[in-house]
């Protein structure tokens, strides 16, 4: 089975903290993204990447950077955290080769309070 | 660009009665459609996929989905709910010429009464 894991389930900072959120995955997939989830907005795409050290913005990628250095790994980035990125953040990967028809793979999230 | 609605926020339905989520999407294409379903405190889980073919797709746990080309709609069924069924049900979008990405829909939050 497809093991996205994410380091933290619940997460509080201040705001202006630089805030990082990992994402692992165990199934050497190229595709990995980064979603936040908000009631009544569903999930909105942050930031995807499709190989190492490749990436490109999703719908809403102010605010936010990411990391890729290794195949398994991608990081979000809060650069200065706000209170308006409350949210759930969501991880998730899949494989390259059938684009938007492969299945993708959610992490359980982190839910993050900024105050 | 393409769009995904789903019109209702939550439903209730009975332990035993049948269940339909809708779901309409906006792309002029044939799209990669997905419902996904998250459980509390859990990520997303796909329930099923429809990319071609035969328009009524069958997923885990009971649930089904048709394809409706003239009303551009993806709506998700299940004969009988049963108490772990409650969640939050996501539809979502793709297309080849968006890449690898989906779009979400809202979702909708199905609650199950004993």
């Amino acid at each position: 089975d497809v093991k996205v894991t994410q380091s933290s389930r619940y997460l509080v900072k201040r705001t202006g903290e630089k805030v990082f959120l990992e994402c692992v995955q165990d199934m050497d997939h190229e595709n990995m993204f980064w979603y936040r989830q908000d009631p009544g907005l569903g999930l909105r795409l942050i930031y995807f990447s499709y190989d190492v050290k490749m990436k490109e913005k999703g719908d809403i990628p102010e605010g936010y950077s990411v990391s890729r250095e290794k195949k398994e790994r991608f990081s979000l980035i809060l650069e200065s955290a706000s209170t308006n990125q409350t949210s759930m953040y969501l991880c998730a990967s899949s494989l390259f080769l059938g684009g938007a028809k492969e299945t993708q793979y959610f992490g359980p999230g982190t839910r993050l309070l900024v105050l | 660009a393409q769009s995904v609605t789903q019109p209702d926020i939550h439903i209730t339905v009975s332990e035993g009665a049948s269940l339909e989520l809708r779901c309409n999407y906006s792309y002029g294409a044939t799209p990669y459609l997905f419902w996904y379903v998250q459980s509390p405190g859990q990520g997303l889980q796909l329930l099923l996929k429809y990319f071609s073919g035969d328009t009524l797709v069958q997923g885990i746990k009971g649930f089904e989905a048709e394809f409706k080309r003239s009303q551009s709609s993806f709506n998700l069924r299940k004969p009988s709910v049963h108490w772990s069924d409650a969640a939050e049900y996501f539809c979502a979008v793709g297309a080849r010429e968006y890449g690898n990405k989906l779009v979400f829909g809202a979702g909708t939050i199905l609650r199950v009464k004993s």
